[in-house]
């Protein structure tokens, strides 16, 4: 079964840190790109970052450079967010999302559940 | 970066055809996509580069381009269609956005 389980999430107080995970299974994860998504508490959709196959290409949203970092461990199947200075804004629902790259042609074709986390004092 | 605009909201009957429009400057030279979320669960795919409808999602779902404006069609609307619709693009840089999301109601 393709998919992927995110975890690391929780409470934090402003100006932590926190580290995400997504292992990913049922697929070829070396072969594909992988994004990370957010969504606050009855918002939309928010892109933050992109990781190429090889680690190679990185690409961040304005909102989070400088403070989160993407990463991935081909061997271990599994993809990261380190989070640094964290704000109240960060309060949100995070997802680890792969990009399809051969079939759907960049699409994000297959997300986790989410791990939730929360900024507070 | 740029924006992507939706409607906040589109309300249709059971069996009628519901059409969420997505409006952005980069829309004319960068594929869309089109994400469903419904309450609690993850957002899944429904239309890639454009128009094309992936695996499993029903016929009745299909996407059109024109200009700045990127279109998703519900035909023949199902109560279980009831969700939150996103659409996506890619800017040059290499960042990605998601539209302000539309609420499509089933009456």
């Amino acid at each position: 079964e393709v998919q992927l389980v995110e975890s690391g999430g929780g409470l934090v107080q402003p100006g932590g840190s926190l580290r995400l995970s997504c292992a990913a299974s049922g697929f070829p994860f070396s072969r594909d790109s992988m994004n990370w998504v957010r969504q606050a508490p009855g918002k939309g959709l928010e892109w933050l970052s992109y990781i190429s196959s090889s680690s190679t290409i990185i690409y961040y949203a304005d909102s989070v450079k400088g403070r989160f970092t993407i990463s991935r461990d081909n061997a271990q199947n599994s993809l990261y967010l380190q989070m640094n200075s964290l704000r109240a804004e960060d309060t949100a629902l995070y997802y680890c999302v792969r990009e399809d790259d051969w079939t759907y042609q960049d699409a994000f074709d297959i997300w986790g559940q989410g791990t939730m986390v929360t900024v507070s004092s | 970066s740029y924006e992507l605009t939706q409607p906040p909201s589109v309300s249709v009957s059971p069996g009628q055809t519901a059409r969420i429009a997505c409006s952005g400057d980069p829309l004319p030279d960068q594929y869309a996509y089109w994400y469903q979320q419904k309450p609690g669960q993850a957002p899944i795919l429904v239309i890639y580069k454009d128009s094309e409808r992936p695996s499993g999602i029903p016929e009745r779902f299909s996407g059109s381009s024109s200009g700045t404006t990127v279109t998703l069609t519900i035909s023949g609307v199902q109560a279980e269609d009831e969700a939150d619709y996103y659409c996506q693009a890619v800017d040059n840089s290499g960042s990605y956005v998601f539209g302000t999301g539309t609420k499509v109601t089933v009456l």
